[in-house]
């Protein structure tokens, strides 16, 4: 399995509060992924890093931001939690152009939002 | 339309029966594939990448149309332990970002 950990692994918040997500990786790898997975919508992309302090956008990136300071940790953070964002946040990792271009994912965390 | 569709199902079959799923994706560009697995409450695992001549591990079939832009998964002699949800994913054609569109998958059911 590739080495990809999240934490906290489940996490219960109020609406109003900030929220702190962290994938970190020992694969190296340059890409790092945020999805969120919620029923009848699928993975949807939140943002992506392409290298360290390099970020962008995907699909749903609205109430949520990233940074990544160091290679192997990238960081969600929703600034202040609403109950739409209560989800299950999955972080993937992959290497386009380099050693693979398939994605592989972390475990997850669920997180709800009161 | 979305950029990937897939039936959501479920297919309930058998064990042992043959099973196929389908999937089509909307941008002619895209120039990778792949099938993922997903089991309950779990992360999605790639099970393979799906080849323009198509490709074969084990049981599992993967099958590319580019002129039809649908992908296919077959799986034989299904066993109880490949109920799972089956994700058709496809890159993001645009840049080398390595962005992938998923599926909403499908899930399957193999009774006993």
């Amino acid at each position: 399995d590739a080495g990809i950990t999240q934490s906290p692994r489940h996490k219960v918040t109020e609406t109003g509060t900030p929220v702190t997500l962290r994938c970190h990786q020992t694969e190296n790898h340059r890409y790092m992924y945020w999805y969120r997975q919620d029923p009848g919508h699928g993975l949807r992309l939140i943002h992506y890093s392409y290298g360290v302090k390099d970020t962008d956008k995907g699909e749903v990136s609205d109430g949520y931001s990233v940074s990544r300071s160091k290679t192997e940790d990238f960081l969600l953070t929703l600034e202040s939690a609403t109950s739409s964002q209560t989800s299950v946040y999955f972080c993937a990792i992959s290497d386009p152009g380099g050693s693979t271009d398939t994605q592989y994912f972390g475990p997850g965390t669920r997180l709800t939002v009161l | 339309r979305k950029e990937v569709e897939q039936d959501p199902g479920p297919f309930n079959v058998p064990e042992g029966a043959t099973v196929a799923f389908n999937c089509t994706y909307s941008n002619s560009a895209s120039q990778s594939f792949f099938w993922y697995r997903q089991d309950c409450r779990k992360e999605p695992k790639l099970l393979m990448s799906v080849y323009s001549s198509g490709n074969e591990d084990g049981r599992f079939t993967a099958q590319l149309n580019r002129a039809s832009q649908y992908i296919s998964l077959l799986i034989r002699d299904s066993k109880l332990s490949d109920s799972a949800t089956y994700l058709c994913v496809v890159n993001e054609a645009s840049g080398n970002t390595g962005k992938l569109i998923f599926g909403q998958g499908t899930t399957l059911q193999v009774k006993p």
